[in-house]
């Protein structure tokens, strides 16, 4: 099993830039959540999807970001436009339920440079 | 809200014991997680506590009591890679993460 794969794992662009982040979960899994890490705040859910249906999105920062989940295998997290305050790592994760207490599998991340 | 306490930074010594302890306060408790992660690494599950009392997995034991809303991540025979953040997470849907103990293991 190739395990969640994100990509791309490193990306540095310009404030005001589109950013689109990319994640394949874990075959099977029907819960996948998107983290944003930094030094500051730590691990933060922004938002989560169970069979493909966004549940919880409260966690978003602002309107400038948006996830969708087009189908069981691929999900996506656009920040338009981007902003230096953005600058974090984001993570994806899945599980087979719902993942609050089962084990939550996390990809490598993204570590997003926004100058 | 949602909220879990646990100590920023801890050291200890190669082969001896460390315990790092977590307090929350979540609403809908099912149970109590723990994640290590590496720098620059992914989150990795290490244990999950749904009943009181210690889970003990090789060298790391994890215990929970809920009428205290306490619990703790035990690592025994410590290693220089066990040197990493550890997180708690309360067993909700979703996870909620602490901000993470900062573990140095020291020669």
């Amino acid at each position: 099993d190739a395990g969640v794969i994100q990509s791309p794992r490193h990306e540095v662009t310009e404030m005001g830039q589109e950013v689109t982040l990319r994640c394949k979960p874990i075959s099977g899994h029907n819960s996948l959540f998107w983290y944003r890490q930094t030094m500051m705040r730590g691990l933060e859910l922004l938002i989560y999807f169970n069979n493909n249906v966004p549940i919880d999105d409260s966690g978003m920062p602002e309107d400038r970001f948006s996830a969708k989940m087009p189908n069981a295998s691929f999900s996506t997290l656009k920040i338009q436009p981007s902003e230096p305050r953005d600058s974090a790592v984001y993570f994806c994760a899945s599980s087979p339920a719902g993942g609050g207490y089962n084990e939550q599998f996390f990809g490598p991340g993204t570590r997003l440079t926004v100058l | 809200g949602q909220s879990l306490e646990q100590p920023s930074e801890v050291t200890a010594v190669e082969g001896a014991i460390v315990q790092i302890n977590c307090t929350y306060q979540t609403s809908g408790f099912y149970g109590l997680s723990w994640y290590q992660q590496h720098d620059g690494g992914a989150p990795t599950f290490l244990s999950y506590n749904a009943l009181d009392g210690l889970e003990e997995t090789g060298r790391f034991s994890s215990f929970l009591s809920r009428s205290d809303s306490y619990g703790y991540l035990l690592l025994q025979e410590l290693q220089m890679k066990d040197s990493a953040s550890y997180f708690c997470a309360a067993g909700n849907t979703p996870l909620v993460f602490g901000k993470g103990t900062r573990l140095s293991v020291i020669a």
